[in-house]
């Protein structure tokens, strides 16, 4: 299994421009996770998506984040318009879980991230 | 609310244990897990403990937790170069709506390694 796939692994752009990254979660899980990670704030989750639908968004820090997962192999996470502000790694995790029951046993499995500069 | 603490910095020799140390806060958590960020990749989980256990050792790993203080701690014996990295101790976040594979990540640890 190639694992959690992400593109672009590095994305330098200009403030006020449209970024969109990308992710491929492993094939059979129905969790994905979209993580940002910053010196100051560390590892922040931004949203998850169980069976493509959100479930809990409450981490996306304003209207100009948006995501989407139009089907079980992809996800996007869209910034528009970008700010020097949320330049960061941007990660994407999927699990699966073993038993249905909250709490149970879970491993996320991570992307090795996009690095986003913003100027 | 949800909030998972580590010190942020560790700076041990090669050779030496390490212990790095997590409070966390959802009591109810049946689960929690220590993983491991090697520079410019992902998270990996290294280890996992029940929350009915006391102790989890698995080879140069030993987790220990102490559910009445809310608290986790890793020691890595005989710590190596290699395993210079960021830790993060994580605990299953509040159900939301029903089932949730969410996890509260704490702040991790940076554990350097001097030779």
């Amino acid at each position: 299994d190639a694992g959690v796939i992400q593109s672009p692994r590095h994305e330098v752009t200009e403030m006020g421009q449209e970024v969109t990254l990308r992710c491929k979660p492993i094939s059979g899980h129905d969790y994905l996770f979209w993580y940002r990670q910053t010196m100051m704030r560390g590892l922040e989750l931004l949203i998850y998506f169980n069976n493509n639908v959100p479930i809990d968004d409450s981490g996306m820090p304003e209207d100009r984040f948006s995501a989407k997962m139009p089907n079980a192999s992809f996800s996007t996470l869209k910034i528009q318009p970008s700010e020097p502000r949320d330049s960061a790694v941007y990660f994407c995790a999927s699990s699966s879980p073993g038993r249905a029951a909250p709490s149970s046993y879970t491993e996320q499995f991570f992307g090795p991230g996009t690095r986003l500069t913003v100027l | 609310g949800e909030d998972v603490e580590q010190s942020l910095f560790l700076s041990v020799r090669e050779g030496d244990s390490s212990v790095i140390n997590c409070t966390y806060t959802d009591s109810s958590s049946t689960y929690l897990y220590w993983y491991k960020q090697e520079p410019g990749a992902g998270l990996q989980l290294l280890t996992y403990i029940f929350s009915n256990m006391d102790m989890k050792q698995d080879q140069r790993l030993t987790v220990l937790l102490n559910k009445k203080d809310k608290h986790l701690s890793l020691r890595i014996a005989d710590t190596q170069t290699g395993d210079s990295a960021i830790y993060f101790c994580a605990e299953h976040g509040a159900p939301y709506g029903g089932a949730t594979n969410k996890l509260i990540f704490g702040t991790g640890t940076l554990l350097a390694v001097q030779p």
